[in-house]
């Protein structure tokens, strides 16, 4: 079972660029997630989807823009990478937006030179 | 504010007993979650609770007391393999997830 995938694993990512980090997951879960985790801190909430057709904004948004055209995708675009986004990108789902277990992909490595 | 406290490293040994604990201060309280984090790897659930009360499930029980904002994570016949990160989160009145910055939990031989 493949749960959730995450692409790319890590990236190297010039100042100013652009760069959308994919996540699917096989589980048809109807809420899914992006966190980012920085050394010290705990997972911040970037984005959140509910359902498919929907997105909200999560404590940290800035910078960041995703879409749900279906219920297996949920990509994170960077429009123009800054520094301060180097971090390491987890995607989660769950099955509801209550109080389901939320399940994470492996991550994505990034690195905003 | 919305805060998560919980000891940043812990060392414990190898067939010993240890005791993780979380405070918390959320707008709103919709469960607690403890998940595990190997370095490198993606966090794992390991438990949740939403009543006060100790859930166990293995070698690891959590306890909440929803009056106290307290929580704690225990786990019994440590493991070398039990080396990782240890997570608290909590769910608010949102429904979303505020975390604490975690344990990190070293055994020794």
């Amino acid at each position: 079972t493949a749960g959730i995938t995450q692409a790319p694993t890590s990236q190297i990512l010039a100042a100013g660029r652009s760069m959308t980090l994919r996540c699917t997951q096989d589980m048809r879960h109807n809420a899914m997630y992006w966190y980012r985790q920085d050394l010290g801190l705990g997972l911040r909430l970037i984005h959140y989807s509910n359902t498919a057709g929907t997105t909200g904004k999560g404590e940290v948004p800035d910078g960041y823009s995703v879409s749900r055209a279906n219920t297996d995708d949920f990509p994170l675009t960077l429009a123009s990478a800054v520094p301060s986004q180097t971090s390491v990108y987890f995607c989660a789902s769950s099955d509801s937006s209550g109080r389901d277990t939320q399940y994470f992909g492996p991550g994505t490595r990034l690195t905003v030179l | 504010g919305q805060n998560i406290d919980q000891p940043t490293e812990m060392t414990a040994t190898e067939g010993a007993i240890v005791q993780i604990n979380c405070t918390y201060q959320t707008s709103g309280f919709n469960g607690l979650f403890w998940y595990q984090q190997h370095a490198g790897e993606a966090p794992t659930f390991l438990s949740y609770n939403v009543l006060d009360g100790l859930e166990e499930k293995g070698r690891f029980s959590s306890f909440l007391s929803r009056s106290k904002g307290y929580s704690y994570l225990l786990l019994k016949e440590l493991q070398m393999k039990d080396s990782a990160s240890y997570l608290c989160a909590v769910m608010d009145s949102n429904y979303q997830l505020i975390w604490g910055a975690g344990t990190k939990l070293i055994i020794k031989p």
